[in-house]
């Protein structure tokens, strides 16, 4: 069975400050697939990135970053120098080789005021 | 290009009324899914499709029911509304199942009173 759990429900932060989110997940498959998932407050959710078992490099992107680590088996998302177009709320996900879905975590709503 | 498309955008129903939740998608995808969003809960699949005419329970399948008549059409059906199902619905399409993103359409919040 797979699992995400989020534990952070809610992050305050302030500008400029940086801040990780928490995802620890749960498989009994070797192959598999995370993925960072943001929804803003007008609702959409939209994809951040996705990253497969195997490839274990972390990624960065403009002020995002991605640590992903099977030995605690965490695909931990950090924003540097957070700003306000970053409140969010923030979901992990994971699906299983062979599975026709996706299993998210419960979100994690990250508050970065000015 | 539209993407994914719910219909409608907001509804209020009266306990046991009925109704039929729109998503259609241009992008030719065969996986098409059914989420809902509580607070604190994240997103639970309702159901979900793995192409036209085919249809599969997620976790919180009662309740809902749902067609695939047309590949770029998923219809989420509510028989017998039920204040429990006041949520917020998304439905998500995507091209290959698990590996590839998916794409999502604005929701559609529903209320039942």
């Amino acid at each position: 069975a797979q699992k995400v759990t989020q534990a952070q429900t809610e992050i305050s932060v302030v500008e400029k400050e940086d801040v990780t989110l928490d995802c620890v997940y749960e498989t009994r498959d070797t192959t598999y697939y995370l993925f960072w998932y943001k929804q803003p407050p007008s609702g959409e959710l939209v994809f951040l990135i996705r990253r497969n078992s195997f490839d274990e490099q972390n990624e960065i992107s403009g002020r995002y970053s991605w640590n992903f680590q099977k030995s605690t088996s965490s695909f931990n998302f950090t924003i540097t120098a957070s700003q306000v177009v970053d409140s969010a709320v923030y979901f992990c996900a994971l699906s299983e080789e062979g599975y026709s879905t996706l299993t998210f975590g419960k979100g994690t709503m990250l508050l970065v005021s000015p | 290009n539209a993407g994914v498309t719910q219909t409608p955008k907001f509804r209020v129903l009266k306990t046991g009324q009925s109704m039929t939740l729109l998503c259609a998608q241009d992008m030719n995808h065969e996986y098409m899914y059914w989420y809902r969003q509580d607070p604190g809960m994240g997103l639970r699949l309702i159901h979900y499709s793995v192409g036209e005419g085919t249809t599969a329970k997620g976790e919180v399948p009662d309740g809902y029911n749902v067609s695939r008549l047309k590949k770029q059409n998923f219809l989420l059906g509510l028989e017998s509304a039920a204040p429990s199902q006041t949520s917020v619905y998304f439905c998500a399409s995507t091209r290959r199942a698990g590996t590839a993103k998916l794409f999502f359409g604005s929701g559609t919040q529903l209320s039942v009173l």
